[in-house]
């Protein structure tokens, strides 16, 4: 397996656009997760899926930001209009839940600038 | 707020020696998780010790587990400097879906 794949790695927009970030987890995983990561804030959990519903969006900053889950091997997070202060590399992980807890499998992220 | 918190924030040693980090937590948990992060990478899962274990070993990596303090150390045995990476404790908020709370991390910096 590739691993939990995201992108684009890096993404440099204006302030005002429109950006989309994706992932494509790994294969047989029911559960997605999108962080954010900042000097300032460290990691935070945005949304979380479970068998392609949201579960919990308590964490999504504002109504620019949106997440979808078509199916179990896509999502994308979504920005519109973006600010500068969403500057910050975006994390996507997903995990097998089940009677057992197990560990998260991440991207490697999608580093997003907004000037 | 976070849920777990790594103490001490930076470490710096010589290779071959001990790195411990600690973390600690403020609600009941089923489970605690250590992670590691290479500059600019995503966060890499090392190790899950259950709440009803104490200790767990994984190659040169040493987690115990007290939940009568809310508190977890990680050790490091014969460090190297590709050891070199931030290390993350996160826990599972209630709710039995799994969500992960991640702490501040420590800073570690291992020198040849």
């Amino acid at each position: 397996d590739a691993g939990v794949i995201q992108s684009p790695r890096h993404e440099v927009t204006e302030m005002g656009q429109e950006v989309t970030l994706r992932c494509k987890p790994i294969s047989g995983h029911n559960s997605l997760f999108w962080y954010r990561q900042t000097m300032m804030r460290g990691l935070e959990l945005l949304i979380y899926f479970n068998n392609n519903v949201p579960i919990d969006d308590s964490g999504m900053p504002e109504d620019r930001f949106s997440a979808k889950m078509p199916n179990a091997s896509f999502s994308t997070l979504k920005i519109q209009p973006s600010e500068p202060r969403d500057s910050a590399v975006y994390f996507c992980a997903s995990s097998l839940r089940g009677r057992q807890s197990y560990g998260y499998t991440f991207g490697s992220g999608t580093r997003l600038t907004v000037v | 707020s976070q849920q777990g918190e790594e103490d001490p924030q930076a470490l710096s040693i010589q290779e071959g020696e001990n790195a411990t980090m600690n973390c600690s937590y403020k609600t009941s948990i089923n489970n605690l998780q250590w992670y590691r992060q290479n500059s600019g990478r995503g966060l890499v899962h090392l190790i899950l010790i259950r709440s009803n274990e104490r200790e767990k070993h994984s190659g040169r990596l040493r987690v115990t587990l007290d939940t009568s303090k809310k508190s977890s150390s990680l050790l490091i045995t014969a460090s190297r400097a590709a050891d070199t990476a931030s290390y993350f404790c996160a826990t599972p908020l209630s709710g039995g879906y799994n969500k992960l709370i991640f702490g501040a991390g420590t800073r570690l910096a291992v020198h040849p």
